[in-house]
This record gives structure tokens, C-alpha cells and sequence, in this order.
């Protein structure tokens, strides 16, 4: 029972540097989600996918970019990383049908940028 | 703007010491309302879904319940293992977008 597994659990990176975190769910979910957690704040949405093909803007998308390769992945990119993105982030999906399913979400990837 | 506060932000219990996580909320359109649980170093775990006010849900010692403008969770001679952030999510909108409350830190001593 993997359910939402995100790689990598950690990472350090240096202010500029580029990376992408990888989220993969096997539940067959049509939608998946990219939050970050900060110390003090809730959960914050920065993109979501309702289906393979489609992704819209959340709260706090500036900064990232998000690919939905198919319909197990989705992965968010930090092309110029800055001090102000290190946070806690999480993916998430939830299966549409029937309507007001939960959304599960993986253990997170801790990244802190220097 | 969709709004959720959470209370107490942290709370200490002794086992077997019964209390009540408040969350109170701003949201168009509203659907339902998640609660999560977090525990350390982990992502949030699903507990519940409340749907209407009036409607409760149970598990083990915790109870859910949901009026039009707040959520209660009830905890009912905690353990310690019951230690973990606790966290409410209101959902509205045809898209299902969650805005999460900060949490509420609980520790249960044993």
C-alpha cells in the first residue's frame, strides 16, 4: 500500500540552483495537488491537476512550475530556487467519484535553500 | 477570501484527560469539512468528513461535529499516542480547493 510516495525526502540546494520534486500515487486518482507547509501557517496549495493534461494555479504558484506526466505523476520544478521556498512540501491526490473524497497525501520532501 | 482558525494552537493533556479542538471557518460555497492528523515528520492522515451541520462522526476516542460556522473534535480519555497536530480542512467550490487551519498542537502526558 504505497499510496503517495514523493522523492526526495530531503534536499538542500543554494540560492539559483534548479530542482524538481517528484510526486507518484498508485491509487488511480484523477487528481493530485502541490502544497508547502511553513512553521506558523497552514497547509498553502501552490498548483493542482483535476486530470492528466490539466494544471491550475493555487495559492502561491510564483516560482514553481508543475508537469502532470501522466496520470500517476506530478511533479513541481523550482527553476531559480530562493531562500523564501524553503518549506516543507506536500503532494496530494484524491479520487473523484464519488464527490467529497479526501485528499491523501505523501510524507513530504524537506528542502531548505541556502 | 476563505478563512479557518484553529483553537487552542497547542494544547496539554493528561491521560485520560478529556478536551475539545475548535475550528471555526469562513468558506463560499461550503461542501464539508476535513479533519487530518499530523504527526511528526509525517504528511496529514485522514480522520474524517463532516457533510452538513447537526452530522457527527466517531473513531476510537476521538468525535467529530459540524455546525454552520465551527467544527469540534472531541477527545475522550486521550493516550499519549494521541499526541499529533491536528488539522481542519473546509471545502467548498466546484473544485474541491481546501484551506487548511493552522492546527492544533496536542500532547497527552502519560
Amino acid at each position: 500500500n504505497a499510496g503517495v510516495t514523493q522523492t526526495p525526502k530531503f534536499q538542500v540546494l543554494k540560492t539559483g540552483q534548479s530542482m524538481t520534486l517528484q510526486c507518484a500515487q498508485d491509487m488511480n486518482h484523477n487528481s493530485m495537488y502541490w502544497y508547502r507547509q511553513d512553521p506558523g501557517m497552514g497547509l498553502r496549495l501552490i498548483y493542482y491537476s483535476a486530470s492528466e493534461g490539466t494544471t491550475d494555479k493555487g495559492e502561491v504558484p510564483n516560482g514553481y512550475n508543475v508537469s502532470r506526466l501522466n496520470k500517476r505523476e506530478f511533479s513541481l520544478r523550482l527553476e531559480s530556487a530562493a531562500p523564501s521556498q524553503t518549506s516543507v512540501y506536500f503532494c496530494a491526490s484524491r479520487k473523484d467519484n464519488p464527490s467529497n473524497q479526501p485528499q491523501h497525501f505523501g510524507d513530504g520532501t524537506r528542502l531548505s535553500i541556502l | 477570501e476563505d478563512q479557518v482558525t484553529q483553537s487552542p494552537e497547542a494544547l496539554r493533556l493528561q491521560e485520560g484527560e478529556s478536551s475539545s479542538l475548535n475550528c471555526s471557518y469562513t468558506v463560499s460555497g461550503l461542501r464539508g469539512l476535513f479533519w487530518y492528523r499530523q504527526d511528526p515528520g509525517k504528511g496529514p492522515e485522514f480522520l474524517f468528513t463532516l457533510y452538513s451541520a447537526g452530522e457527527e462522526k466517531e473513531k476510537e476516542r476521538l468525535k467529530a461535529t459540524l455546525t454552520k460556522k465551527e467544527s469540534f473534535l472531541h477527545i475522550t480519555a486521550p493516550k499519549p499516542e494521541d499526541s499529533a497536530t491536528y488539522l481542519c480542512a473546509p471545502y467548498g467550490g466546484s473544485n474541491y480547493k481546501l484551506t487548511f487551519g493552522k492546527g492544533t498542537l496536542l500532547t497527552v502526558n502519560p
